[in-house]
């Protein structure tokens, strides 16, 4: 089992519309979560960090985390053709050292 | 603030030769990280360095990939012997190890072995 899993998608969305980006993680003592946004050609860039149950936004952007279900999602309201990109979830693993884990993305496509 | 630099932007280098790709953090950041992607895939962790502790070598793919980390600031990468299988976007990441552990990227390097 993979320690972090997203699907690759692509996720197509109309534009307006939420798009709905998830993530299951394996260790249970995970801590923190993140999403990071890569555009293709650049480097990923954060855009939100959770790390208590529950719902966080910004702008946008919500952040939902399930530590019992081990569920992390993102979700973009009225989503933009420059949304386009792929989302990066992104685990810190508990030990001695503090290596983040990152998924394979999820590759979203906004249509206009 | 100036964020995570790395250089150099692009690489072309012909396979048998060795390389060197540098990485300077955000002033502060005492965590480090390295990783590897390939086109289309998914981020491949080479190397983290903490502070002053002994680094995390558990994602180098071969003992042809080795990093240092000087005086806890500016790290360089080497890829001895390159090999074709080896051209990917390096990434570099800092962070503030005790704090949010919020990894802040760089614009990578392309390396291209011929």
């Amino acid at each position: 089992q993979k320690e972090v899993e997203q699907n690759s998608g692509p996720l197509s969305v109309p534009e307006g519309a939420i798009a709905s980006l998830n993530c299951t993680y394996s260790d249970r003592g995970s801590q923190s979560f993140f999403w990071y946004r890569q555009y293709s050609g650049k480097s990923p860039e954060l855009i939100m960090s959770i790390y208590s149950n529950g719902d966080k936004e910004d702008g946008r952007f919500t952040a939902q985390l399930n530590k019992a279900s081990q569920y992390v999602s993102l979700l973009i309201r009225d989503s933009q053709p420059s949304d386009s990109a792929t989302y990066l979830c992104a685990v810190q693993v508990p030990g001695g050292y503090q290596k983040v884990t990152f998924g394979i993305g999820t590759k979203l496509q906004v249509i206009p | 603030g100036a964020g995570v630099s790395q250089s150099p932007s692009n690489k072309v280098t012909e396979k048998g030769k060795d390389v060197e790709l540098r990485c300077d953090p955000i002033s502060g950041h005492t965590a480090l990280y390295w990783y590897r992607q390939s086109l289309g895939q998914g981020l491949e962790f080479l190397i983290y360095f903490q502070g002053n502790s002994a680094p995390d070598k558990s994602g180098l793919p071969s003992d042809r990939f080795s990093a240092e980390r000087t005086g806890g600031s500016v790290s360089t990468l080497t890829i001895q012997r390159t090999q074709q299988e080896d051209s990917a976007v390096y990434l570099c990441a800092s962070s503030f190890s005790g704090g949010t552990n919020e990894q802040f990227f760089g614009p990578g390097t392309r390396l291209t072995v011929l």
